[in-house]
């Protein structure tokens, strides 16, 4: 069973600064199969990025990710006030055949 | 644009059965795999069902295999989640969601399930 953990849980910062969040797999993942959700108060999570680069449509590019193997992130280099939100990684693997991570809460500090 | 409209959403005593929809528009529902993730109150996501184009695959995770019957009418653009045999750790936010190379591009928001007595 591949098991994603994110880190930090909850990151505490201001606006416009730039922000790294980890995604560890307990299994390497195929890099085709590593995407990225955000997900605000009270809505539905939104894709960010799949096959673990690859910007959704309309993405602003300060939004960047990458990874191999069993080590991911996803980067914002200058957060903006509607950028604050939880972060979710996600593995489409086989066993179990989708996985998501914790997730890790951006805060305002 | 693509939409998914999730209802069917309700409160129901443990033991108890529902049925959720998932209305689509706006692509050609035909040619997408689809899914339902799910979310506890305050917790994180837990994929709980997906399904090929033409419903003739379907995987299901541990915790509802047996339970839950994912099913679409591709005549009507529409998905279905049979709960069975409901539990109290069912209870969450359940969302479809199109599915296209092992991610979810679109997302419904969500029908809200309350298992309790």
């Amino acid at each position: 069973e591949i098991v994603l953990t994110q880190s930090p849980g909850t990151l505490s910062v201001s606006p416009g600064e730039r922000v790294t969040l980890s995604c560890r797999a307990s299994q390497t993942v195929d890099n085709r199969y590593l995407a990225w959700y955000q997900q605000k108060p009270g809505q539905a999570p939104r894709l960010l990025i799949h096959a673990t680069s690859n910007r959704a449509t309309g993405l602003p590019d300060r939004f960047s990710a990458r990874g191999s193997g069993t080590d991911f992130s996803l980067t914002i280099s200058r957060l903006e006030p509607e950028d604050f939100a939880v972060y979710y990684c996600q593995q489409y693997g086989n066993s179990p055949r989708y996985s998501f991570g914790q997730g890790t809460n951006v805060e305002i500090k | 644009e693509v939409q998914l409209v999730e209802s069917g959403g309700g409160l129901v005593e443990p033991g108890g059965s529902l049925r959720l929809s998932c209305a689509a528009s706006g692509f050609a529902f035909n040619t997408y795999s689809m899914s339902w993730v799910r979310q506890a109150p305050g917790r994180g996501l837990e994929w709980v069902s997906s399904t090929t184009n033409i419903g003739d695959v379907t995987y299901y995770a541990d915790a509802v295999k047996g339970r839950f019957t994912f099913s679409r009418d591709n005549s009507k653009n529409t998905l279905y989640l049979q709960m069975n045999s409901l539990r109290v750790e069912d209870t969450a936010i359940y969302y479809c969601q199109r599915l296209i190379n092992g991610f979810f591009d679109y997302w419904g928001q969500g029908a809200l399930v309350v298992v309790s007595s």
